[in-house]
């Protein structure tokens, strides 16, 4: 299945100020996806990223808020702007596997907004 | 609205027994459900797809089973051992999207 590398790992912010998450995959996928998972929660889909169009956002995620980026095939980022602490949470992205079903995630980004 | 519900409180069990997880869901249809393993830190693992036409799976020491009619899975973990401790996330899908569950932490005691 396809290796995700995540970057960076965690960090922590000033209120107002943008983070640029970057998810790497080692093979060429359709979709991307990212997510956000706050503490004691569940994962929630936060837009799916094609490349060459638009991403698709899920209800209660804007564009304004979380731009993404999909250059090409094997590449994405997520950035989280004028964050506040509400915005702290881990972020994570994924792709389909190619066999057997089920989704590869990114090892996450722990943000803490202060 | 969809939810999904999963054993909010932490399962305690003996290295060595049968660990059973639940997962209910409703106002949902899912063609498939996936079981993932996250611990602290990670991302989730994939771990089993059962899909709506398939009654039990297995892989290695692990059984899905999925009951459409009960809207319900249970993932059964055999012979269990401390390295299983962990979150398990239960995960109903259909085209092209997945929801999550908030995830039961089990741990097994040595």
């Amino acid at each position: 299945s396809a290796v995700i590398s995540q970057k960076p790992s965690r960090d922590i912010c000033q209120r107002g100020t943008s983070l640029t998450i970057q998810c790497q995959v080692d093979s060429q996928v359709t979709m991307m996806f990212w997510y956000r998972q706050q503490p004691g929660q569940s994962l929630t889909l936060i837009a799916t990223a094609n490349q060459g169009s638009e991403a698709t956002y899920e209800s209660g995620f804007v564009i304004d808020k979380f731009p993404i980026s999909r250059p090409n095939l094997t590449f994405s980022t997520l950035t989280v702007s004028n964050m506040s602490p509400e915005d702290s949470s881990i972020y994570l992205c994924s792709v389909e596997t190619n066999t057997g079903g089920g989704y590869t995630f990114g090892s996450g980004t722990r943000l803490t907004v202060v | 609205s969809q939810k999904i519900e999963q054993n909010s409180e932490a399962l305690n069990i003996q290295e060595g027994k049968t660990a059973t997880l639940t997962c209910n869901y409703t106002n949902y249809s899912p063609a498939y459900l996936q079981w993932y393993r996250q611990d602290p830190g990670r991302g989730p693992v994939f771990l089993l797809l059962i899909r709506e036409n398939e009654k039990e799976k297995r892989k290695e020491r692990l059984k899905v089973t999925f009951d459409t009619t009960l809207k319900q899975s249970l993932f059964h973990i055999t012979a269990s051992q401390p390295a299983d401790s962990a979150t398990y996330l239960c995960a109903p899908g259909g085209y092209q999207k997945v929801t999550f569950g908030t995830g039961t932490k089990l741990q097994v005691i040595p």
